[in-house]
C-alpha cells in the first residue's frame, strides 16, 4: 500500500535535547512538506523540499531543521534553539511542482517537552 | 497576515440537515482550493478539491462552490451525518507563485459537531 509513514507517533523530549521525527513515503512524491499543528492556530509549514538535496524554510522554520537526502525521507529536527516545541507534527507530500492535487499526509507525531 | 481565513471556529447542526462551512482568501494568485477533515491525533484527510476554473464541485454528498470574484469558498454537506464531526480545513495553493508551487496554505480550522 502506497502512504506517508511518521515515527513515531509520540515523543517525549527533554529540555535543551534535539530530537529527529521521521517521515517516509513511497508515493514517488517529488514534494515534501512539514506542518505543525497548535490548537487554534490551524496548520503552519516549518520546512518544504520540492526536489532531493533542496529544501526551503516555511512560516515558521526557526528551531527547526531538515534534510531531503532521498527521495523517500524527508527528517525533521527539532533543536533546543526551538523556545516552543510541544506541539502536534503533521508530514505531508504530493507529486510536486505545478500539478493540481492534493497533499498526503501522515499520521502525525505528536511532541511533548517534559 | 492570514491568507485563508475560516472565520467561524466551530459550528452545531442537526442530523440530517445541511452544514455549510465557509473560507475567504486574500490571495489572488490561489487557483486551487481544498477542503481537509481532520480527527484529534490523527493527519487530516483530503475531502474534495477545486480549481480556479470551475465554481463548483461536486463529490456525494459533498459541494464545493468557490466565488472568485468575493475570494470566497464554501462546503456544503447534505445530509449531514453525527460521522462528519470533525475539524474542517480549507487549503488553498497557487501553480506560479514565486518559489513555493504546491505549498497548501491552511486556514485555522472549523469544528463541525453533527447532532443526533
Amino acid at each position: 500500500d502506497g502512504g506517508i509513514t511518521q515515527s513515531p507517533k509520540y515523543l517525549f523530549r527533554k529540555e535543551g535535547q534535539n530530537v529527529t521525527l521521521s517521515c517516509e513515503q513511497n508515493l514517488n512524491h517529488d514534494a515534501m512538506y512539514w506542518y505543525r499543528q497548535d490548537p487554534g492556530q490551524g496548520l503552519r509549514l516549518i520546512y518544504y523540499s520540492q526536489i532531493v538535496n533542496d529544501f526551503q524554510k516555511g512560516d515558521i522554520a526557526e528551531g527547526y531543521s531538515v534534510s531531503r537526502e532521498k527521495k523517500e525521507s524527508f527528517p525533521l529536527t527539532v533543536t533546543s534553539a526551538q523556545k516552543n516545541p510541544t506541539a502536534f507534527y503533521l508530514c505531508a507530500s504530493n507529486p510536486g511542482l505545478r500539478v493540481w492535487t492534493e497533499a498526503f499526509f501522515g499520521q502525525g507525531t505528536r511532541l511533548t517537552v517534559v | 497576515d492570514q491568507q485563508v481565513k475560516q472565520n467561524s471556529p466551530s459550528l452545531s447542526v442537526q442530523e440530517g440537515r445541511i452544514s455549510i462551512l465557509n473560507c475567504d482568501y486574500t490571495n489572488s494568485m490561489f487557483d486551487y482550493f481544498l477542503w481537509y477533515k481532520k480527527y484529534p491525533a490523527e493527519g487530516p484527510t483530503f475531502l474534495i478539491s477545486i480549481s480556479s476554473i470551475k465554481d463548483k464541485n461536486e463529490d456525494g454528498r459533498f459541494t464545493v462552490f468557490l466565488n472568485k470574484s468575493a475570494k470566497h469558498l464554501s462546503l456544503h454537506i447534505v445530509p449531514s451525518q453525527p460521522g462528519d464531526s470533525a475539524v474542517y480545513f480549507c487549503a488553498a495553493s497557487a501553480k506560479d507563485y514565486g518559489g513555493s508551487q504546491g505549498n497548501l496554505i491552511f486556514g485555522k480550522g472549523t469544528k463541525l459537531s453533527v447532532k443526533p
